[in-house]
């Protein structure tokens, strides 16, 4: 199964600063079809995940523009800008390029 | 507007089943996969499958293809997972989340096994 590996496992930042997470894979999410299925998720405490970005850089319906994502291959980031306190919680990273989907073991991001 | 209802909160006992629903509205539902998720408590996401269901053929990851039986009621836009001879590790939360990519998830079932 691919592994996904999440860096770092916790984040303390400051209101308004920025965060970055990185998700790097044990073999390559492109997909034979060449698109690239590797998403991003917040948890916020108590609640279900809720997608961020698919496909590597595509925001989902209703996300800000604070939150971008990018990469390629087996490495791939996470940026939050102007970080507010609705964005604390747990970020994940999940690839559905290859079967099983697998999912990074997550990053806290906390208040400074 | 989309929603995915589960059920609520179980206690169960180790040996026992249970079977966790997950009513979808607000789309069609056999346009979209539905995939099945655990997290046990103060831990990560962890996948344990989908099923088709335009054919209702299930597909389970390595961890769950022995006590696990995905399903459906078509008719009732609703999705199943059952877990048979439950054990102590299978104490979690599950979701169930709409679709290959999955953007939509339920709020989730707490499952408590304990003696």
């Amino acid at each position: 199964d691919v592994v996904l590996t999440q860096t770092p496992v916790s984040l303390l930042i400051s209101l308004g600063g920025q965060a970055s997470i990185s998700c790097r894979s044990s073999q390559s999410l492109v997909h034979s079809n060449g698109n690239t299925y590797l998403h991003w998720y917040l948890q916020k405490p108590g609640q279900s995940p809720q997608l961020l970005i698919y496909q590597v850089s595509n925001r989902f319906s209703g996300i800000p523009d604070r939150f971008s994502g990018s990469g390629s291959g087996t490495d791939f980031t996470l940026k939050i800008s102007r970080v507010e306190p609705e964005d604390l919680g747990v970020y994940y990273c999940l690839q559905r390029t290859h079967n099983p989907y697998t999912f990074g073991a997550g990053t806290k991001l906390e208040l400074k | 507007q989309i929603q995915l209802v589960q059920s609520g909160p179980e206690l169960k006992k180790p040996g026992e089943s249970l079977k966790i629903s997950c009513k979808a509205s607000g789309y069609t539902f056999t346009d979209y996969a539905m995939q099945w998720v655990k997290q046990a408590p103060g831990k990560g996401l962890q996948y344990m499958g989908w099923i088709n269901t335009q054919t209702g053929k299930p597909t389970y990851a390595d961890d769950f293809k022995e006590r696990f039986v995905f399903s459906l009621e078509t008719s009732a836009s609703t999705a199943y997972l059952q877990i048979n001879n439950l054990k102590n590790e299978d104490t979690a939360t599950y979701f169930c989340a709409r679709g290959t990519t999955p953007a939509y998830w339920g709020q989730g079932t707490l499952v408590t096994v304990s003696s």
